[in-house]
């Protein structure tokens, strides 16, 4: 039961690339989510999904890119990488109510230099 | 004020001594609350959830308590394992869940 996993686990960019990072998850879940989780802040929400093609903003979804084609998968594109979005970031999935509890991948670091 | 705010700590305690944290959220249309712990360098995980009427994991009971709009966590009998970070976690209907910055917690010897 592989459950939801992230790749790539580490990262590191330049300035100005973009960067994709992927989340996959085998439980049939509606919901995924995306997080980034830095010292002083806490997890906050980039953007999540409610299903295909369904996506919705969360608190800092600036500077970034999400998609859903498939139930299963919810990449998150930094489009052009700055130093700010150094960052570990985490993908969730829930069920199919929205305020259910939310189970987290491993997470990917990613540094941009 | 946050919508959900937490104590930072650290809480350091002696083993088996008795510890509780609370977290406190700012809207009342709250319906859903979690705690969560989350170890170094690794993804929160769900520790349990929080019913109105409290319930208890073991050595855990978590706590609601609607009228001050607070959860608590309660872990007795301390474990060198559960040196973690604690979240909490809190949605209203429809909406997703908003994380505490969490509790860092650091049972000693």
């Amino acid at each position: 039961d592989a459950g939801i996993t992230q790749s790539p686990r580490y990262k590191i960019t330049e300035t100005g690339r973009q960067v994709t990072l992927m989340c996959h998850q085998t439980w049939s879940h509606s919901y995924m989510f995306w997080y980034r989780q830095d010292l002083g802040h806490g997890l906050r929400l980039i953007y999540y999904s409610a299903a295909a093609d369904i996506t919705d903003k969360g608190e800092v979804p600036d500077g970034y890119v999400v998609s859903r084609s498939k139930t299963e998968n919810f990449p998150l594109t930094l489009e052009s990488a700055t130093r700010s979005q150094t960052s570990v970031y985490f993908c969730a999935s829930s069920g199919n109510v929205l305020g259910n509890e939310q189970f987290f991948g491993p997470g990917t670091r990613l540094t941009v230099l | 004020r946050k919508e959900v705010e937490q104590d930072p700590g650290p809480f350091n305690v002696p083993e088996g001594a008795t510890v509780a944290f609370n977290c406190t959220y700012s809207n009342s249309a709250s319906q859903s609350f979690f705690w969560y712990r989350q170890d170094c360098r690794k993804e929160p995980k769900l520790l349990m959830s929080v019913y109105s009427s409290g319930n208890e994991d073991g050595r855990f009971t978590a706590q609601l308590n609607r009228a001050s709009q607070y959860i608590s966590l309660l872990i007795r009998d301390s474990k060198l394992s559960d040196s973690a970070t604690y979240l909490c976690a809190v949605a209203r209907g429809g909406t997703p869940l908003v994380f505490g910055k969490g509790t860092r917690l650091s049972v000693i010897a």
